[in-house]
């Protein structure tokens, strides 16, 4: 079946403009997750979604970022008054098991945001 | 706290091995291993739980040494297809969110 997708793939933002960014996971997936990619690092944790719940935000680095799951299944990211160090790439991962984040998450191709 | 990946790159001939390594300095419930293209998405290669098992995935297997708290990564006879970052993600108590390291990068010449 089809992979996790997320849109747009690119977006291009004034700072102070606020956006939003789509995942679609893998159909039936609990788990999903977020996660922010500077270049040349690897992806940091945002938040975490089991179902609709969300169950950890611990990642998330200010207010300006809200993360929503309202029917368990598609998520949207949403950055607020966007800044120039808000610049990265946006990943989702779903996985197919509720037990945690223990468990094989399956990426989606990213969203690169960048803010001028 | 972030693991430790060595080496930061590596440059192989096609058909050469490779190991990468991942250190962390707490104790470890699991070890995720991704390979990442560039502007694609990462993908899973394996998980290895704690109990120093070792796991294989045709020429790419691995390693968890839960006293060490390492994990290694080895690519027996490397193909062109085997380029790409490398990147572990340690998960210190199951549930926990899994800490990415920085990445290896490789690269398979002909």
């Amino acid at each position: 079946g089809a992979g996790v997708s997320q849109s747009p793939r690119y977006k291009v933002a004034k700072r102070g403009q606020d956006v939003a960014l789509r995942c679609d996971p893998i159909s039936g997936h609990v788990s999903l997750f977020w996660y922010q990619q500077a270049l040349g690092q690897g992806p940091e944790f945002l938040t975490y979604f089991q179902n609709e719940a969300q169950l950890d935000k611990s990642g998330l680095p200010s207010d300006r970022f809200f993360a929503e799951r309202p029917e368990g299944s598609v998520s949207t990211l949403k950055i607020q008054r966007t800044e120039r160090g808000d610049s990265a790439v946006y990943l989702c991962a779903s996985s197919e098991v509720s037990g945690g984040k223990t468990d094989t998450q399956y990426f989606g191709p990213g969203t690169r945001l960048t803010v001028l | 706290q972030q693991p430790v990946q060595s080496p930061q790159a590596v440059i192989l001939r096609e058909g050469e091995d490779a190991v990468i390594n991942c250190s962390s300095s707490k104790a470890l419930y699991s070890v995720h291993w991704y390979r990442q293209k560039h502007g694609e998405a990462p993908v899973f290669l394996m998980i290895l739980l704690k109990g120093g098992e070792q796991k294989g995935h045709e020429k790419i297997s691995a390693s968890f040494n839960e006293k060490k708290q390492q994990s290694s990564l080895y690519l027996t006879a490397s193909q062109l297809s085997y380029s790409g970052t490398y990147f572990c993600g340690t998960e210190p108590n199951r549930d926990d969110k899994i800490i990415f390291g920085k990445g290896t990068r490789l690269h398979i010449l002909p």
